[in-house]
């Protein structure tokens, strides 16, 4: 089965600092992979997707993706208390469906 | 900007009734989709479509089944609820084309008891 595996955390992180979010997957033939952002009680929302090795910018955000090892991540420069939320790598397979990783609690503090 | 809208956002069902959980899209998407989503599980697909009256069985299909008679429309059915199905569900819907974004309704959230 198709595995997409990330450290649950609590990450900390100071305000102002950089986080980075790690996400890793099991299937080598995997080409669309995406970050999603989802606070306490709301549905996900899409931060980045990212298609290419190599980065990706929007913004504080980054997504870097490595295909070789098999890796995803995200870096969120300037930190802010808002950005406090989990964070959800997925990965695309066939049929267009997601296959979600348990998400990464992310803690920025004032 | 993409609605998917979630009729239903807080039930609370007894063991043994039948529960329809309701989704609209209103892009004109192919493709929906019905996860279920419980603390340190992340989100797992229960079924999806690609078209009017086409369903697939996603990761975890025991316990539901779907219709999708009109395009915009996705029902999650759940034929005898059981305290085990008590979560958070998210509908979700998008274009066809490979590697398109997937939109997230805003979720509904069930109780078995």
């Amino acid at each position: 089965q198709k595995e997409v595996e990330q450290n649950s955390g609590p990450l900390s992180v100071p305000e102002g600092a950089i986080a980075s979010l790690n996400c890793t997957y099991s299937d080598r033939g995997s080409q669309s992979f995406f970050w999603y952002r989802q606070y306490s009680g709301k549905s996900p929302e899409l931060i980045m997707s990212i298609y290419s090795n190599g980065d990706k910018e929007d913004g504080r955000f980054t997504a870097q993706l490595n295909k070789a090892s098999q890796y995803v991540s995200l870096l969120i420069r300037d930190s802010q208390p808002s950005d406090s939320a989990t964070y959800l790598c997925a990965v695309m397979e066939y049929g267009n469906k997601l296959v979600f990783g348990a998400g990464t609690i992310l803690r920025v503090k004032s | 900007d993409v609605k998917v809208t979630q009729s239903s956002r807080y039930l609370v069902k007894r063991t043994g009734e039948k529960v329809f959980l309701e989704c609209v899209q209103d892009m004109d998407h192919e493709n929906m989709f019905w996860y279920r989503q419980d603390p340190g599980l992340g989100l797992r697909l229960i079924y999806f479509s690609y078209d009017v009256k086409m369903k697939e069985k996603g990761d975890i299909p025991e316990g539901y089944s779907v219709s999708r008679e009109k395009k915009e429309r996705f029902s999650l059915i759940l034929e005898s609820a059981s305290t085990n199905q008590t979560s958070m569900y998210l509908c979700a819907s998008s274009l066809y084309r490979v590697g398109n974004t997937i939109y997230f309704g805003e979720g509904s959230w069930l109780t078995v008891v």
